[in-house]
Protein backbone atom coordinates (compact mmCIF):
# COMPACT_ATOMS: atom_id res chain seq x y z
CA UNK A 1 0.00 0.00 0.00
CA UNK A 2 1.25 3.63 -0.76
CA UNK A 3 1.57 5.92 1.59
CA UNK A 4 2.57 9.22 2.44
CA UNK A 5 2.83 10.83 5.50
CA UNK A 6 3.99 14.86 6.15
CA UNK A 7 5.27 16.03 9.06
CA UNK A 8 7.08 19.10 10.49
CA UNK A 9 4.26 21.71 9.99
CA UNK A 10 3.29 24.00 12.92
CA UNK A 11 3.64 28.12 13.69
CA UNK A 12 5.72 29.81 12.80
CA UNK A 13 7.03 33.77 12.52
CA UNK A 14 7.16 35.93 9.46
CA UNK A 15 10.62 35.71 7.60
CA UNK A 16 11.41 32.50 9.99
CA UNK A 17 12.17 29.10 8.44
CA UNK A 18 10.78 25.70 8.62
CA UNK A 19 11.04 22.41 6.87
CA UNK A 20 8.37 19.67 5.95
CA UNK A 21 9.21 15.96 5.30
CA UNK A 22 7.16 13.37 3.99
CA UNK A 23 7.75 9.84 4.66
CA UNK A 24 6.62 7.36 1.89
CA UNK A 25 6.26 3.27 1.70
CA UNK A 26 4.43 1.69 -0.71
CA UNK A 27 6.90 1.80 -3.52
CA UNK A 28 10.29 2.47 -5.21
CA UNK A 29 10.37 6.08 -3.89
CA UNK A 30 13.60 6.64 -6.27
CA UNK A 31 12.06 5.75 -9.40
CA UNK A 32 9.21 9.35 -9.00
CA UNK A 33 9.34 12.81 -9.42
CA UNK A 34 7.63 14.13 -5.77
CA UNK A 35 5.76 17.15 -5.35
CA UNK A 36 4.54 19.30 -3.19
CA UNK A 37 1.11 21.18 -3.04
CA UNK A 38 -0.68 23.47 -0.83
CA UNK A 39 -3.86 24.77 -0.01
CA UNK A 40 -4.74 28.32 1.76
CA UNK A 41 -7.34 28.23 4.26
CA UNK A 42 -10.65 28.32 2.21
CA UNK A 43 -8.69 28.01 -1.13
CA UNK A 44 -7.78 25.75 -4.15
CA UNK A 45 -4.94 23.56 -4.61
CA UNK A 46 -1.78 25.47 -5.49
CA UNK A 47 1.35 23.16 -6.92
CA UNK A 48 4.65 24.51 -4.99
CA UNK A 49 7.82 22.75 -6.33
CA UNK A 50 8.77 19.46 -7.17
CA UNK A 51 12.34 17.24 -7.15
CA UNK A 52 12.90 15.14 -10.66
CA UNK A 53 14.35 11.41 -9.70
CA UNK A 54 17.62 11.18 -10.00
CA UNK A 55 17.82 9.54 -13.72
CA UNK A 56 16.24 13.37 -14.80
CA UNK A 57 19.02 14.42 -12.58
CA UNK A 58 17.17 15.34 -8.98
CA UNK A 59 16.38 19.15 -10.61
CA UNK A 60 13.79 21.12 -8.87
CA UNK A 61 11.04 23.65 -10.59
CA UNK A 62 9.03 25.83 -8.41
CA UNK A 63 6.30 28.12 -8.80
CA UNK A 64 6.80 31.53 -9.24
CA UNK A 65 5.16 32.73 -5.79
CA UNK A 66 8.23 30.38 -3.90
CA UNK A 67 11.04 30.53 -6.07
CA UNK A 68 14.02 31.52 -4.34
CA UNK A 69 12.69 31.04 -1.22
CA UNK A 70 11.87 27.44 -0.89
CA UNK A 71 13.56 24.18 -1.57
CA UNK A 72 12.68 20.65 -2.37
CA UNK A 73 15.24 17.76 -1.67
CA UNK A 74 15.09 14.23 -1.26
CA UNK A 75 16.61 11.16 0.26
CA UNK A 76 16.28 8.22 -1.61
CA UNK A 77 17.85 5.55 0.98
CA UNK A 78 15.42 6.94 3.26
CA UNK A 79 12.11 7.28 1.19
CA UNK A 80 11.63 10.88 2.22
CA UNK A 81 11.29 13.97 0.54
CA UNK A 82 11.55 17.48 1.89
CA UNK A 83 10.45 21.09 1.61
CA UNK A 84 12.97 23.64 3.45
CA UNK A 85 10.68 27.24 3.10
CA UNK A 86 12.30 30.38 4.07
CA UNK A 87 12.03 33.84 4.58
CA UNK A 88 8.14 32.82 4.98
CA UNK A 89 5.39 34.92 4.83
CA UNK A 90 1.74 35.37 6.11
CA UNK A 91 0.84 34.41 2.56
CA UNK A 92 2.50 30.87 2.95
CA UNK A 93 -0.17 30.03 5.20
CA UNK A 94 -1.56 26.96 3.90
CA UNK A 95 -1.77 23.01 4.60
CA UNK A 96 0.90 21.61 2.20
CA UNK A 97 0.62 17.91 0.60
CA UNK A 98 2.97 16.03 -0.71
CA UNK A 99 2.36 13.94 -3.79
CA UNK A 100 4.23 11.25 -5.69
CA UNK A 101 3.63 11.87 -9.34
CA UNK A 102 3.53 9.80 -12.56
CA UNK A 103 4.39 10.95 -15.37
CA UNK A 104 2.73 14.59 -14.93
CA UNK A 105 -0.18 13.01 -12.87
CA UNK A 106 -0.66 13.24 -8.59
CA UNK A 107 -1.34 9.78 -8.11
CA UNK A 108 -0.83 9.87 -4.51
CA UNK A 109 -1.38 12.12 -1.62
CA UNK A 110 -0.24 13.02 1.77
CA UNK A 111 -2.88 13.50 4.30
CA UNK A 112 -1.30 17.13 4.80
CA UNK A 113 0.30 19.29 7.55
CA UNK A 114 -0.64 22.89 8.43
CA UNK A 115 1.43 25.86 8.35
CA UNK A 116 0.73 28.70 9.96
CA UNK A 117 3.06 32.24 9.76
CA UNK A 118 1.97 34.99 11.92
CA UNK A 119 3.41 36.82 14.37
CA UNK B 1 -0.32 30.18 -21.29
CA UNK B 2 -1.87 26.28 -19.81
CA UNK B 3 -5.05 27.40 -17.67
CA UNK B 4 -7.69 25.39 -16.47
CA UNK B 5 -10.99 26.72 -15.92
CA UNK B 6 -13.69 25.09 -14.29
CA UNK B 7 -17.40 26.43 -12.61
CA UNK B 8 -17.03 27.32 -9.23
CA UNK B 9 -20.35 25.36 -8.44
CA UNK B 10 -22.44 22.43 -9.04
CA UNK B 11 -25.52 20.63 -7.69
CA UNK B 12 -27.46 17.30 -8.98
CA UNK B 13 -29.94 15.68 -6.46
CA UNK B 14 -28.78 12.14 -4.80
CA UNK B 15 -29.36 9.16 -7.53
CA UNK B 16 -28.88 11.34 -10.31
CA UNK B 17 -26.00 11.69 -12.86
CA UNK B 18 -23.40 15.00 -12.98
CA UNK B 19 -21.10 16.29 -15.18
CA UNK B 20 -18.41 18.32 -14.26
CA UNK B 21 -16.48 19.68 -16.77
CA UNK B 22 -12.90 21.43 -16.75
CA UNK B 23 -11.66 23.48 -19.73
CA UNK B 24 -8.19 23.93 -21.57
CA UNK B 25 -6.84 27.36 -22.53
CA UNK B 26 -6.72 28.32 -26.08
CA UNK B 27 -3.80 25.94 -27.97
CA UNK B 28 -3.59 23.21 -25.41
CA UNK B 29 -7.09 21.38 -26.28
CA UNK B 30 -4.58 18.41 -27.14
CA UNK B 31 -3.81 18.05 -23.13
CA UNK B 32 -4.54 15.48 -21.09
CA UNK B 33 -5.53 16.35 -17.43
CA UNK B 34 -6.11 14.73 -14.53
CA UNK B 35 -9.22 14.62 -11.98
CA UNK B 36 -9.15 14.76 -7.91
CA UNK B 37 -11.95 14.62 -5.61
CA UNK B 38 -11.51 16.06 -2.42
CA UNK B 39 -14.29 15.62 0.81
CA UNK B 40 -14.31 17.98 3.30
CA UNK B 41 -11.60 18.10 5.48
CA UNK B 42 -9.75 15.53 4.32
CA UNK B 43 -6.69 15.95 1.39
CA UNK B 44 -7.20 15.10 -1.80
CA UNK B 45 -7.61 11.89 -3.81
CA UNK B 46 -6.22 11.25 -7.28
CA UNK B 47 -9.36 10.41 -9.28
CA UNK B 48 -8.68 9.21 -13.06
CA UNK B 49 -6.09 10.65 -15.72
CA UNK B 50 -8.02 11.98 -18.94
CA UNK B 51 -6.19 11.42 -22.29
CA UNK B 52 -7.97 14.37 -25.33
CA UNK B 53 -9.45 11.11 -26.88
CA UNK B 54 -11.37 10.35 -23.63
CA UNK B 55 -9.89 7.35 -22.63
CA UNK B 56 -9.12 7.36 -18.87
CA UNK B 57 -6.94 5.47 -16.15
CA UNK B 58 -8.53 5.34 -12.87
CA UNK B 59 -6.77 5.04 -9.57
CA UNK B 60 -7.04 2.01 -7.44
CA UNK B 61 -10.05 2.08 -5.38
CA UNK B 62 -12.46 4.41 -7.67
CA UNK B 63 -15.90 3.09 -7.99
CA UNK B 64 -16.72 2.70 -11.34
CA UNK B 65 -19.44 5.33 -10.99
CA UNK B 66 -16.98 8.35 -12.26
CA UNK B 67 -16.17 8.55 -15.69
CA UNK B 68 -14.31 10.68 -17.75
CA UNK B 69 -14.90 11.77 -21.83
CA UNK B 70 -13.28 14.86 -23.30
CA UNK B 71 -14.34 16.65 -26.58
CA UNK B 72 -12.30 19.55 -28.20
CA UNK B 73 -10.76 21.77 -25.20
CA UNK B 74 -13.09 20.03 -23.15
CA UNK B 75 -12.44 17.64 -20.55
CA UNK B 76 -15.40 16.08 -18.65
CA UNK B 77 -15.71 13.94 -15.06
CA UNK B 78 -19.08 12.18 -15.30
CA UNK B 79 -20.38 10.98 -11.77
CA UNK B 80 -23.68 8.40 -11.84
CA UNK B 81 -25.68 7.10 -8.74
CA UNK B 82 -24.36 10.23 -6.94
CA UNK B 83 -24.17 9.42 -3.24
CA UNK B 84 -23.54 11.73 -0.46
CA UNK B 85 -20.08 11.07 0.14
CA UNK B 86 -19.82 11.91 -3.39
CA UNK B 87 -20.30 15.95 -1.98
CA UNK B 88 -17.17 17.18 -2.55
CA UNK B 89 -14.48 19.68 -3.96
CA UNK B 90 -12.99 18.40 -7.85
CA UNK B 91 -9.99 19.55 -9.22
CA UNK B 92 -8.70 19.03 -12.76
CA UNK B 93 -4.91 19.11 -12.92
CA UNK B 94 -2.24 19.37 -15.45
CA UNK B 95 1.39 19.71 -16.21
CA UNK B 96 4.02 20.39 -19.06
CA UNK B 97 7.86 19.50 -18.47
CA UNK B 98 8.31 22.09 -15.39
CA UNK B 99 5.50 23.17 -13.82
CA UNK B 100 2.11 21.79 -12.45
CA UNK B 101 -1.34 23.50 -12.72
CA UNK B 102 -4.71 23.02 -10.95
CA UNK B 103 -8.22 24.06 -11.87
CA UNK B 104 -9.97 26.52 -9.55
CA UNK B 105 -11.90 23.73 -8.30
CA UNK B 106 -15.93 23.01 -8.49
CA UNK B 107 -17.70 22.72 -5.13
CA UNK B 108 -20.23 19.86 -5.86
CA UNK B 109 -23.58 19.92 -3.84
CA UNK B 110 -25.83 16.82 -3.46
CA UNK B 111 -28.98 17.47 -2.59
Amino acid sequence: EVQLVESGGGLVQPGRSLRLSCATSGFIFGDYLMSWVRQAPGKGLEWVGFIRHKGYGGTTDYAASVKGRFIVSRDDSKSIAYLQMNSLKTDDTAVYYCVRDSGGVGDYWGQGTLVTVSS
Amino acid sequence: QLVLTQSPSASASLGASVKLTCTLSSGHSNSAIAWHQQQPEKGPRYLMRLNSDGSHNKGDGISDRFSGSSSGAERYLTISSLQSEDEADYYCQTWGTAIRIFGGGTKLTVL
